[in-house]
């Protein structure tokens, strides 16, 4: 079936820093979503992107869909304690049926 | 404005044992979804009930299965719980009309381990 990548699969930066990461696909999604999962808890909507190249902005929080329609990318700007968490990518591969990538964990060092 | 509620949050079963989950969609959704999330792991899916029935089911076994209540709350029933069942399962809600990529609204889950 398919599968999402994420890249880094972990991530340790300082506070103020920028964060990059993305999210590749062996097959095409017209939809990207990017979810936040804190421990203890369930994953939270951040940004979804329908159309190939859209660019959207959510606060510090930047997502872009990918041209090809098999990659995205997250992007946060000057990381707070309150970022850290795990950042998962998924794309419908049937209607509200998601598949969702492997997972990128943040971690801010004092 | 309620979201998504999942009960019990925490259980613990002994293997051959059966388990049921509850889930609450958010006000207004009529669809929801089934997730199972193994530590380190992303959510898989596992089905989708809509209009009280079964849409769409991921690749699990049939000792997974489920209902869904006219008011759209839902259950999942796992029967002969093995040790590879111990997972966090995430319940999600949606509305059925956005269709593709609407965006679901996860509940926090019940951690379920099995010894």
């Amino acid at each position: 079936g398919q599968q999402l990548n994420q890249s880094p699969q972990s991530m340790f930066i300082q506070e103020g820093e920028d964060v990059s990461m993305n999210c590749t696909s062996s097959s095409i999604f017209n939809t990207w979503l990017w979810y936040k999962q804190d421990p203890g808890e369930g994953p939270v909507l951040l940004i979804a992107l329908y159309k190939a190249g859209e660019l959207t902005s959510n606060g510090r929080l930047t997502a872009q869909f990918g041209i090809t329609r098999k990659d995205s990318f997250l992007n946060i700007s000057a990381s707070i304690p309150s970022d850290v968490g795990i950042y998962f990518c998924a794309g419908p591969t049937r209607p509200e049926k998601l598949t969702f990538g492997t997972g990128t964990r943040l971690t801010i060092i004092p | 404005d309620a979201g998504v509620t999942q009960s019990p949050t925490h259980l613990i079963k002994t293997r051959g044992q059966q388990v049921t989950l509850r889930c609450s969609p958010k006000s207004g959704h009529d669809t929801v979804s089934w997730y199972q999330q193994a530590l380190g792991q992303g959510p898989q899916f596992i089905f989708q009930y809509y209009e009280e029935e079964e849409r769409q089911r991921g690749n699990f076994p049939d000792r997974f299965s489920g209902h869904q209540f006219p008011n759209y709350s839902s259950e999942l029933n796992v029967n002969a719980l093995l040790l590879g069942d111990s997972a966090l399962y995430l319940c999600a809600s949606s509305l059925s009309f956005q269709g593709e990529g609407s965006p679901l609204h996860f509940g926090n889950g019940t951690r379920l381990t099995v010894t």
